[in-house]
């Protein structure tokens, strides 16, 4: 079936740094993505989202782009803090069926 | 605003038993449930939807007479796993949709199933 996959599996940057987290995705129809953070142990936290008809949206210290051309969508952590290691998914809502298809995760650290 | 919770936190069974897992929506009322599972570093795969008031619609793959899923207000989502064996232990997360809201899922902290 259709899935959302991410090319790198685990990314290790310095404190600091920024970070980007890339994700392809297959369904043309999805309409909205998500990123989420997970930490060991616990649910997934939401980070910032997008919805198809927007390139880019920031957050605090945040960004996603996306670019529905290639079915590309990343997730740029700017100054990145020990905090932000985890594991990142991202998601894409398939329109109409209001369900979300996880990306396989990337893990972040984050080196002191 | 916004909190889902789940209980237990984490259960341990012995094969061939059934657990209840819980999923509350604590602030908001939740028309939509999802049930999920993530294996040891894995990615979360959506086990089933739950619609309050109806039965749940099950992904392909996913055993609807194991995995029991009742939705029967607009806060709460039970999942039992019936006759588990070692091979359904996993870590299972819930979420849910405000009826306000048609696309962001609030999840749960997640439920880690041991079973022996």
């Amino acid at each position: 079936g259709e899935s959302v996959g991410l090319h790198l599996p685990t990314l290790s940057v310095q404190e600091g740094d920024n970070s980007i987290i890339n994700c392809a995705y297959s369904n043309s129809a999805s309409d909205y993505f998500i990123w989420y953070k997970q930490e060991s142990g616990k649910g997934p936290q939401f980070i910032i989202d997008i919805r198809s008809n927007m390139d880019k949206r920031q957050g605090q210290r945040v960004t996603v782009l996306l670019n529905k051309t290639v079915k590309h969508l990343s997730l740029q952590i700017a100054a990145t803090q020990p905090g932000d290691s985890a594991v990142y998914f991202c998601a894409e809502n398939i329109q109409g069926a209001q369900k979300l298809v996880f990306g396989q995760g990337t893990r972040l650290t984050i080196n002191p | 605003g916004a909190v889902v919770s789940q209980h237990p936190s984490w259960v341990i069974c012995k094969s061939g038993t059934s657990v209840k897992i819980e999923c509350r929506s604590l602030d908001f009322q939740a028309t939509t449930m999802f049930w999920y599972r993530q294996f040891p570093k894995q990615s979360l795969m959506l086990m089933a939807t739950s619609n309050e008031g109806s039965k749940a619609t099950y992904e392909q793959g996913v055993e609807k007479d194991k995995f029991l899923i009742n939705h029967a207000s607009l806060t709460l989502s039970t999942l039992t796993v019936t006759s588990a064996h070692p091979e359904d232990s996993s870590f299972y997360i819930c979420s849910a949709l405000p009826a306000a809201n048609s696309y962001e899922q609030y999840f749960g902290p997640g439920t880690r199933l041991t079973v022996t």
